[in-house]
Formats: C-alpha cells, sequence, structure tokens
C-alpha cells in the first residue's frame, strides 16, 4: 500500500515560469493538506482540500498560488510566474479517521527557483 | 505572539545514552502534542501523540511527556543508536480548524558511535 505520493520530487524553474506540483493521498483518504517548508523555518501550513472542495486556504499567498483536488486525479499546487522567494520544500499529507492518528507525509517536491 | 521553540538547533550524544529534547510553547492551547522524524530529503514521519489530558505516552524507546502548566513537551530516545540521528519535530495541534497544526523548527540529532 503506497502511502502519500508526490511528484515531482525535484523541480527547478525560472523566474516567471509555473510550477505545478501533484500528490495523490493514502488509499481511501479523499482529503489532503499542503505544508511549505522554507530552509531553517519550520512547516507552515498552505491549503486544506477535499476533493472538488477548498475547505481552508487561509495560507496560501492570495496571488500566483492555487490548489485543485479534482474527482479524478492527483492533488494539485500551482504556483504562477515563480520568483525566488517560492523555492522551498512543498510536502502534502493526509490522516486517518480521529485525533490518535498522525499525520503522513509524503516525501515532498523540492522547488528551486532559478 | 504564538511560539513553539526546540531546546536547541542541534544536540549530539553519545551511542547508549537517552536523548531528550524540549518542546516549549507561549500563547497556544494545544488539545494534542506530536512529534515527528525528518530524515533528510525526506517528508516528516509520524512518531508519537499526546493528549493534553496525559502525562506522559510510550512507544519502544521513545518517551513523551506533557505538562500544559508548564507548556512543554519532553521528548526522550533511550539506548539511543546511530540510526536515530534525525531531525526531530514538534507540532501543536489545536481541537478545531483544517489550519490546526503547529510545528517548531526542530532540532538536529547526531547519535555518536
Amino acid at each position: 500500500n503506497a502511502g502519500v505520493m508526490q511528484n515531482p520530487r525535484h523541480l527547478v524553474r525560472r523566474r516567471g515560469q509555473e510550477a505545478r506540483l501533484r500528490c495523490s493521498p493514502m488509499k481511501g483518504h479523499s482529503h489532503v493538506y499542503w505544508y511549505r517548508q522554507l530552509p531553517e523555518e519550520g512547516l507552515k501550513f498552505m491549503v486544506y482540500l477535499q476533493k472538488e472542495n477548498i475547505i481552508d486556504e487561509s495560507g496560501m499567498p492570495k496571488e500566483r498560488f492555487s490548489a485543485e483536488f479534482p474527482k479524478e486525479g492527483p492533488s494539485i499546487l500551482r504556483i504562477q510566474q515563480v520568483v525566488r522567494g517560492d523555492s522551498a520544500a512543498y510536502f502534502c499529507a493526509s490522516r486517518g479517521q480521529g485525533p490518535s492518528y498522525g499525520y503522513t507525509f509524503g516525501s515532498g517536491t523540492r522547488l528551486t527557483v532559478v | 505572539s504564538q511560539k513553539i521553540e526546540q531546546n536547541s538547533e542541534a544536540l549530539n550524544i553519545q551511542e547508549g545514552k537517552t536523548a531528550t529534547l524540549t518542546c516549549n510553547y507561549t500563547n497556544y492551547s494545544p488539545a494534542y502534542l506530536q512529534w515527528y522524524r525528518q530524515d533528510p530529503g525526506r517528508g516528516p514521519v509520524f512518531l508519537l501523540l499526546i493528549r493534553e489530558n496525559e502525562k506522559e505516552k510510550r512507544k519502544e524507546r521513545l518517551k513523551v511527556t506533557f505538562d500544559t502548566t508548564l507548556k512543554q513537551s519532553l521528548f526522550h530516545i533511550t539506548a539511543s543508536q546511530p540510526a536515530d540521528s534525525a531531525t526531530y519535530l514538534c507540532a501543536l495541534e489545536l481541537q478545531t480548524g483544517a489550519n490546526n497544526l503547529f510545528f517548531g523548527t526542530g532540532t538536529r540529532l547526531t547519535v555518536i558511535p
């Protein structure tokens, strides 16, 4: 049983290009959380999605960032017109039922903007 | 302001000793506290969760304590091994909301053979 799957593992983009990060949650889960980890900083919440719904996007910058989780296929985090400050590791996670379960994270996508 | 502080950025200990990592927080009222392990280039891996009304929880060589009066959690690894070398993250979980998990910046543990 695969855990949370993210791709690509590494992504290099030039300033001004678009970055698309994909995430498939654990089997049987229909929700994902996206987190960003900047160098020397803790993980920060970005957005929580269920299939076809954005539940909470309070941590996501208002401009250039968007997320979706279609009925079929993975969740996509999209960053338009990337800037150097977007360079970070982006993780998605899902969680089992109930608070006794922690979050299961994917291996992340490391975005480098050159 | 809200803060989560983990005792030090890096901790070196000798193999076989007990490693103790500290997580202090201010201006949060967490319902749960979680600990994760993160290896370089990998995502965090969940280790333990402790509830606000629990004092201590154990799992194999791991022990976590949670003192809501002191606003502190201690994470212990007994009989440490070089394979325990990693960054350990504490995370506070609030009772409600999707944006309810807040992470510290981690402590990088190195166990020296």
